[in-house]
């Protein structure tokens, strides 16, 4: 099945600076990579994911970057704020649909 | 629409006692899940339904049932708590089993077994 590796586990930047979270994956199948935020107490919500036909996907700060060849996939957020802290996982589906995350990565901003 | 709800939001059980969590979505998503998260294991998949009448096993489902009597409703029964099942349970779900759908989360159960 899916195995998802995620680095690093945790990534503290200071306010303004970026933050790169990388992932990698098993199954050369996988077609779908999604990311979640989750902050303390509350639900993971997506905040941006990529698909197989699709190098790298923006949407303001945030950016996912997709290299099928290596089988890896990262996130990039600029321009870092303190509401940017809260766990990052990473996720891609396997043949069947399911979701096989990665183990989370707790970003810290320090302003 | 409210999306995927859980109930209840805490629960405190003592070993071997039995309960059920629910999970009730109103996207019309074929596809339903119960994840458990521990610290620094991410989520992993307990069980899974592609569809009312059909469930599966996921990763982890020692411990859990669950039946899918509905497109709306999957509950996960646990039959004799187990301190090792302490841990957050989600609930998600997403529009079909192809591997493209986004997948939506609950607020998720907080659950103590002493």
């Amino acid at each position: 099945g899916e195995n998802v590796e995620q680095h690093p586990s945790t990534l503290s930047v200071q306010e303004g600076d970026s933050a790169v979270i990388k992932c990698t994956y098993s199954d050369s199948a996988s077609n779908y990579f999604p990311w979640y935020k989750q902050e303390l107490g509350k639900r993971p919500q997506l905040i941006i994911d990529i698909r197989s036909n699709v190098g790298e996907k923006k949407d303001q700060r945030i950016a996912v970057t997709l290299n099928k060849t290596a089988k890896h996939f990262s996130l990039h957020i600029t321009e870092t704020q303190p509401e940017d802290s809260a766990v990052y996982f990473c996720a891609a589906t396997d043949s069947w649909g399911k979701f096989q995350f990665g183990a989370g990565t707790q970003v810290v901003v320090t302003p | 629409n409210a999306g995927v709800t859980q109930t209840p939001k805490f629960q405190v059980l003592k070993t071997g006692q039995s309960m059920t969590l629910q999970c009730a979505q109103d996207m019309n998503h074929e596809y339903m899940s119960w994840y458990r998260q521990d610290p620094g294991m991410g989520l992993r998949l307990i069980h899974y339904s592609v569809g009312a009448g059909i469930t599966d096993q996921g990763e982890v489902p020692n411990g859990y049932n669950v039946s899918r009597s509905t497109t709306e409703d999957f509950p996960l029964r646990l039959l004799s708590a187990a301190p090792s099942q302490t841990s957050v349970y989600f609930c998600a779900s997403k529009r079909s089993s192809r591997g493209t759908d986004t997948q939506y989360f609950g607020p998720g159960t907080r659950l103590t077994v002493l």
